[in-house]
C-alpha cells in the first residue's frame, strides 16, 4: 500500500538552528499538510499546501516556518531558528483530493531542540 | 468541550471484550475520520466516514456518526492485544464552502486490551 515517508525519523537539534523536515507524500496526491504534535497534546495543524502554494495555515506557523515542494515528489517544512517549544514530533500527511477524501500520514520526525 | 473530544480518555479491558470510544464535536462537518496511534509512531488511518452516512464497518471496527447530537462512536469488537494504542477522531469542516483537509483533532482515548 503507498504511503507517506518522512525523513529524518528523529532529529536533535541547538535552539536557534535551522531545520528541514522532508517527506514524499503519495504520488498522485494532491493535497498536503503537515501537522504536530507536543508530547502529550493533541495533534494539531500547521499548514495545508495545494497547487504550489499554501491553502490554510494556522496561527502556530508563523514566519519562522516555511513549505515547499521543490520537485514532483517532495515536500518540505523549514523552521527558520528553532526554539524548544518547537519540539514535538511532525507529522507529514496527504490527500488525493476533494474534501472528504481520506488523508494518510506518514511515521512523523520527532524534533528535540535543545 | 473542544472540538474531537473522546471519551472516555482511558479504557483497559481484557481480550475478547469489545471496546467503545466516542467522540463528540461542535462544529459542522464534512466528514469524521478515526486514527490508531501506537506510542510514539504514526497516525494510522481507521475509518472515514461522511456527514450523509450514519455506520461504516471495517474488519472488527464499526463507526457510527449521528450529526444531530455531533458525535461519532468507534467500537472494536473481540479485542486483541495489539489494538493497545491510542484512537483518535478527527473532524474535518467546512470552510467557506470548502474543506481543505484541515482536520481537527481529539485529545485521544488510550486503549489498553490485556492478553
Amino acid at each position: 500500500e503507498p504511503e507517506v515517508t518522512q525523513t529524518p525519523s528523529h532529529q536533535v537539534t541547538q535552539m536557534g538552528q535551522e531545520v528541514i523536515l522532508r517527506c514524499v507524500p503519495i504520488s498522485n496526491h494532491l493535497y498536503f499538510y503537515w501537522y504536530r504534535q507536543i508530547l502529550g497534546q493533541k495533534v494539531e495543524f500547521l499548514v495545508s499546501f495545494y497547487n504550489n502554494e499554501i491553502s490554510e495555515k494556522s496561527e502556530i506557523f508563523d514566519d519562522q516556518f516555511s513549505v515547499e515542494r521543490p520537485d514532483g515528489s517532495n515536500f518540505t517544512l523549514k523552521i527558520r531558528s528553532t526554539k524548544l517549544e518547537d519540539s514535538a514530533m511532525y507529522f507529514c500527511a496527504s490527500r488525493a483530493g476533494g474534501a472528504g477524501n481520506t488523508i494518510y500520514f506518514g511515521e512523523g520526525s520527532w524534533l528535540t531542540v535543545v | 468541550s473542544q472540538q474531537g473530544e473522546e471519551d472516555p480518555q482511558a479504557l483497559s479491558i481484557q481480550e475478547g471484550e469489545n471496546a467503545t470510544m466516542n467522540c463528540s464535536y461542535k462544529t459542522s462537518i464534512n466528514n469524521l475520520q478515526w486514527y490508531r496511534q501506537n506510542s510514539g509512531r504514526g497516525l494510522v488511518h481507521l475509518i472515514l466516514i461522511r456527514s450523509n452516512e450514519r455506520e461504516k464497518h471495517s474488519g472488527r471496527l464499526r463507526v457510527t456518526l449521528d450529526t444531530s447530537k455531533k458525535s461519532s462512536s468507534l467500537l472494536i469488537t473481540a479485542s486483541r492485544a495489539a489494538d493497545t494504542a491510542s484512537y483518535f477522531c478527527a473532524t474535518d469542516s467546512n470552510a467557506g464552502g470548502t474543506s481543505y483537509g484541515k482536520l481537527t483533532f481529539g485529545q485521544g482515548t488510550i486503549l489498553t486490551v490485556h492478553p
